[in-house]
C-alpha cells in the first residue's frame, strides 16, 4: 500500500479482555514503531522494531503489553487483561531505516469499557 | 528524563502569521520535528531541523531553533483555515535511538 495501515480503526472491548492491534508498514521499511496517544496528550513511545527483533521495548507500560513482528513486516500489538486506562489511540509508524523519517498510520482507537 | 513542552492553544485570523513555540530538555537532541495532526488522520511530518542549524525555511513554514535556550518555534505565514489542526513538537535524542519524544500538542484554530 501507499502508506502505513492499521486495523481495526476502532476497537471497543470490555475490561479484562484480550485485544490485538495490527500494523502494516510501508513496503520495504525495516523500522517499525508503536506509540500510544491518550486524550489530550502527545504520542508516547511504546516499542521499536528493527527487522524482526524488538530493538527497544522500554516504553511498554507493563507485562500485559507485548508486540511481535515475526517476518519483519506486519506487526501486532497485543494487550492482555485490558484495563480502562488502556483506552487510547495506538499509533504505528514505519521508516526505511532507523535513521529516516517516520511515517505514521491513522491509528487504532481502543476503548475499554 | 526527556520532556517537551508546548502551549496548548493558539487562535489566529486567516492571513495572519502563526507562531507555535516548544521547549525541550534533552541537550543531546539530534533532530527536532514538527508534526501536524488533523481529526481522524495520522501524524503528518511538516518539517524538521538538525540540531546544528538555527533556522530552516520551507515555503510558508519557518523553523527557528535556539539550542542554548532549548527553544524551538514554528512560524506559519499567511495562515489558512486548512492549517487548523494540532501541531506537535518532537525531539530525537541520542539516548533513545530513533524514537521520538512528543509534546502534548498545540491546537491551532484559524478563523475566517
Amino acid at each position: 500500500g501507499a502508506g502505513v495501515s492499521q486495523t481495526p480503526s476502532n476497537k471497543v472491548t470490555e475490561k479484562g479482555k484480550y485485544v490485538e492491534l495490527r500494523c502494516d508498514p510501508i513496503s520495504g521499511h525495516t523500522a517499525l514503531y508503536w506509540y500510544r496517544q491518550s486524550l489530550g496528550q502527545g504520542p508516547e513511545f511504546l516499542i521499536y522494531f528493527q527487522g524482526t527483533g524488538a530493538a527497544d521495548d522500554s516504553g511498554l507500560p507493563n507485562d500485559r503489553f507485548f508486540a511481535v513482528r515475526p517476518e519483519g513486516s506486519v506487526s501486532t500489538l497485543k494487550i492482555q487483561r485490558t484495563e480502562r486506562g488502556d483506552s487510547a489511540v495506538y499509533l504505528c509508524a514505519s521508516s526505511l531505516t532507523d535513521n529516516n523519517e517516520q511515517f505514521f498510520g491513522p491509528g487504532t482507537r481502543l476503548t475499554v469499557l | 528524563g526527556e520532556d517537551v513542552e508546548q502551549s496548548l492553544f493558539l487562535s489566529v485570523r486567516e492571513g495572519d502569521s502563526s507562531v507555535i513555540n516548544c521547549t525541550y530538555t534533552d541537550s543531546s537532541s539530534t533532530y527536532l520535528y514538527w508534526y501536524k495532526q488533523e481529526p481522524g488522520a495520522g501524524l503528518q511530518l511538516l518539517t524538521y531541523i538538525f540540531s546544528n542549524m538555527d533556522m530552516k525555511q520551507d515555503q510558508r513554514l519557518t523553523v527557528l531553533l535556539n539550542k542554548k535556550d532549548k527553544h524551538l518555534s514554528l512560524r506559519i505565514a499567511d495562515t489558512q483555515t486548512g492549517d487548523s489542526a494540532i501541531y506537535f513538537c518532537a525531539e530525537r535524542g541520542l539516548s533513545g535511538y530513533s524514537t521520538l519524544t512528543f509534546g502534548k500538542g498545540t491546537m491551532l484554530l484559524v478563523s475566517p
